[in-house]
């Protein structure tokens, strides 16, 4: 098994909402990451996580919220959004993040959200 | 810091002709080198990798590149394109920092490439 999938596949939420956006991969992958991809842009880097420890935070904005209950999950709680969060979140995962290791990453579907 | 320049926008190509497009990264030292492509509506996928040994790397539908470390570039070809692939390409590379964890990986802005039948 080779793929990362995302749920949903589609968010639409207001600005008030709380809801989570969940990643899963079951290729024994110890590192996990956050993408964030506007239209006709280049997937940005927002979290990475290394044997369920968060190693990574690129001074992501607090009303996201990342959490990575076992090496297989990865959530992204939102919180508060704002119209300009809207965007595709993509996940993807790797073998790890060590130095030597042929760490290719995986990307999922990614999750398309609206915030309204 | 490292960055990857994607020097063309959006290439316009008609079927069956040749396709290069060029990817420019800056770094010093030791580095992995991507190419994602990304279908309208897919998500992205990986075309081919180079880690070491061969500069000449071979990928998935009939797609090739090749590292010149000389020149920092790592630019995809195909020798006769189809309208399937017709998506967006990303060139990304990432640092290997020895001694620790390796960089990021580094998307550059990627390259529109419309093929017409």
């Amino acid at each position: 098994d080779t793929e990362v999938t995302q749920t949903p596949k589609h968010l639409v939420m207001g600005m008030t909402n709380k809801k989570s956006l969940k990643c899963e991969q079951h290729m024994g992958h110890r590192a996990m990451y956050w993408y964030k991809q506007k239209a006709k842009k280049p997937p940005e880097l927002m979290f990475v996580y290394s044997y369920e420890k968060l190693s990574i935070n690129e001074s992501v904005p607090s009303r996201f919220s990342p959490e990575c209950p076992n090496s297989s999950l990865l959530n992204l709680h939102l919180h508060a959004l704002q119209p300009e969060d809207s965007a595709l979140y993509l996940c993807a995962s790797s073998q790890g993040r060590t130095s030597g290791s042929r760490n290719e990453q995986f990307f999922g579907p990614g999750t398309r959200l609206t915030v309204l | 810091a490292q960055s990857v320049s994607q020097h063309n926008h959006h290439v316009i190509l008609s079927e069956a002709a040749s396709l290069e497009l060029g990817c420019n990264y800056s770094y010093g030292g030791t580095v992995n080198l991507f190419w994602y492509v990304q279908y309208p509506g897919q998500h992205l996928q990986l075309l081919l990798k180079y880690f070491s040994g061969d500069p000449l790397v071979k990928g998935i539908k009939g797609f090739e590149a090749e590292f010149i470390k000389s020149k920092f570039s790592f630019n995809l070809r195909k020798p006769s394109v189809q309208w399937s692939d017709t998506a967006e390409y990303f060139c990304a590379v990432k640092a290997r920092i020895y001694g620790g964890s390796q960089g990021n990986l580094i998307f550059g802005k990627g390259t529109k490439l419309s093929v017409k039948p």
